[in-house]
């Protein structure tokens, strides 16, 4: 079955604290992953994908083909990173996205 | 550029009647995308379009769902007659051209039925 699975609903962390959101996937070939973001009251929006390699607002993202996963990683989050984060991922005709997970950064 | 445009934002109406959501993708972008998102879920894709050619329609309920993107701009969907469970937040997005590249996305229609 094709799927992108993000096991955390919510996860809370303190400002200037390491943040890991996880992004499992399942899909028969070699797919093109992505991470989405939404701020509050804001459209969602490209955060980075894997084939740029970009490090976007400190985020990174590696593809690890062997879990297979997606995580994204930032070394020490702010205020402003609070807000809805989506793994998706597409292959040659499917476009699949995650449940995603809610990112709260607290003072 | 105002990106991804979408009406209504919001529309309230009771089950059993039509509703009818619109979409302009950003100039120049032949692949339209429609997705449903349900409270507390990920966007589900309902039918992406190549320029006026629906290429995957899997995921629509077409006894009640319909869509059509005349001249490969703007893009309609309808469904009719609502059901209480339709009740979501439509999203339309555009991209350059295929699955690979980066969707940008509109703002929603967010629909109640009553």
């Amino acid at each position: 079955a094709q799927r992108v699975t993000q096991p955390e609903k919510l996860l809370s962390v303190f400002k200037g604290a390491p943040v890991e959101l996880k992004c499992n996937y399942s899909y028969s070939g070699s797919p093109e992953l992505f991470w989405y973001v939404q701020y509050s009251r804001q459209r969602l929006q490209l955060l980075l994908r894997h084939i740029s390699r970009e490090s976007i607002k400190g985020f990174t993202a590696d593809l690890n083909k062997g879990e297979p996963s997606f995580h994204l990683k930032k070394p020490f989050a702010q205020e402003e990173d609070s807000a809805m984060y989506y793994c998706a991922l597409a292959g040659t005709y499917k476009y699949i996205f995650g449940t995603g997970t809610r990112l709260k950064v607290l003072a | 550029e105002a990106g991804v445009v979408q009406s209504p934002r919001y529309k309230i109406i009771e089950k059993k009647q039509p509703v009818a959501f619109w979409c302009n993708p950003i100039s120049g972008h032949n692949t339209l995308y429609w997705y449903r998102q349900n409270l507390g879920q990920g966007p589900e894709l309902l039918i992406r379009y190549e320029n006026e050619e629906a290429v995957d329609d899997s995921q629509l309920p077409k006894d009640r769902f319909s869509a059509e993107r005349l001249k490969g701009v703007d893009s309609t969907l309808k469904i009719q007659p609502a059901e209480l469970g339709d009740s979501a937040v439509y999203l339309c997005a555009s991209s350059v051209s295929g699955t690979l590249e980066t969707q940008y996305f509109g703002p929603g229609t967010r629909l109640l039925v009553l």
